[in-house]
């Protein structure tokens, strides 16, 4: 059973960047694809976007222009950045499994407990 | 305002069976697999139901899940108390090229 494990730091100041790493165990990070996915305080899910793991990415269009996900196959980790972060970016994060399958959009079958990050002065 | 609209809240008492709707467009629902999440209070989500009516190994067979053009639907059977929680439906949208999620619907077990 694959097992995610968000890290990052919880506080992050307007302006900056947001940094998070999702470490992969049990089970090889070249299986699947990966997405990060967040929820606002008593809101909805908003996909973030997703990365293979050769590299190729596809961002949510709303978000596409501040962020950055890259993958470290050698640590089975994947990580986010999201550049120029104000309040509205405060979340709790989750990075997510998808599986290498056909029409596998939408489908996150491994979840991280999530990460809440705030953004604060 | 999301994608796709779910109600934000239904209910029913132990037993029942409930629906809870996701309506989209010809970009998502329309022409993609649905998913369905459970997310209980303080948890991460939980794939319940994935490509519109499959259930993954674990999930009992009271949760069922439905597509017909562009909406889906997901019931659940014999209402149970532990039930309680979000439920987000979710697709791929070819005009976003992106994931998009509904609202969310709140379950209240009575």
């Amino acid at each position: 059973q694959v097992h995610l494990q968000e890290s990052g730091p919880g506080l992050v100041k307007p302006s900056e960047t947001l940094s998070l790493t999702c470490t992969v165990s049990g089970g090889s990070i070249s299986s699947y694809y990966w997405s990060w996915i967040r929820q606002p305080a008593g809101k909805g899910l908003e996909w973030i976007g997703r990365i293979y793991t050769s590299g190729s990415t596809n961002y949510n269009p709303s978000l596409k222009s501040r962020v950055t996900m890259s993958v470290d196959t050698s640590k089975n980790q994947f990580s986010l950045k999201l550049s120029s972060v104000t309040a509205a970016d405060t979340a709790v994060y989750y990075c997510a499994s998808v599986p290498r399958i056909v029409g596998a959009n939408g489908y996150f079958d491994y979840w991280g407990q999530g990460t809440l990050v705030t953004v604060s002065s | 305002q999301s994608v796709l609209t779910q109600p934000p809240s239904a209910s029913g008492t132990p037993g029942q069976r409930v629906t809870i709707s996701c309506s989209g467009s010809s970009s998502n629902i329309g022409s993609n697999y649905v998913y369905w999440y459970q997310q209980p209070p303080g948890t991460a989500p939980k794939l319940l139901i994935y490509r519109n009516n499959q259930r993954p190994s674990g999930v009992p067979d009271r949760f069922s899940g439905s597509k017909s053009g562009t909406s889906a639907s997901l019931a659940i059977s014999g209402l149970r108390s532990e039930d309680e929680a979000d439920y987000y439906c979710a697709a791929w949208d070819d005009s976003l090229s992106a994931v998009v999620f509904g609202g969310g619907t709140k379950l209240t077990v009575l």
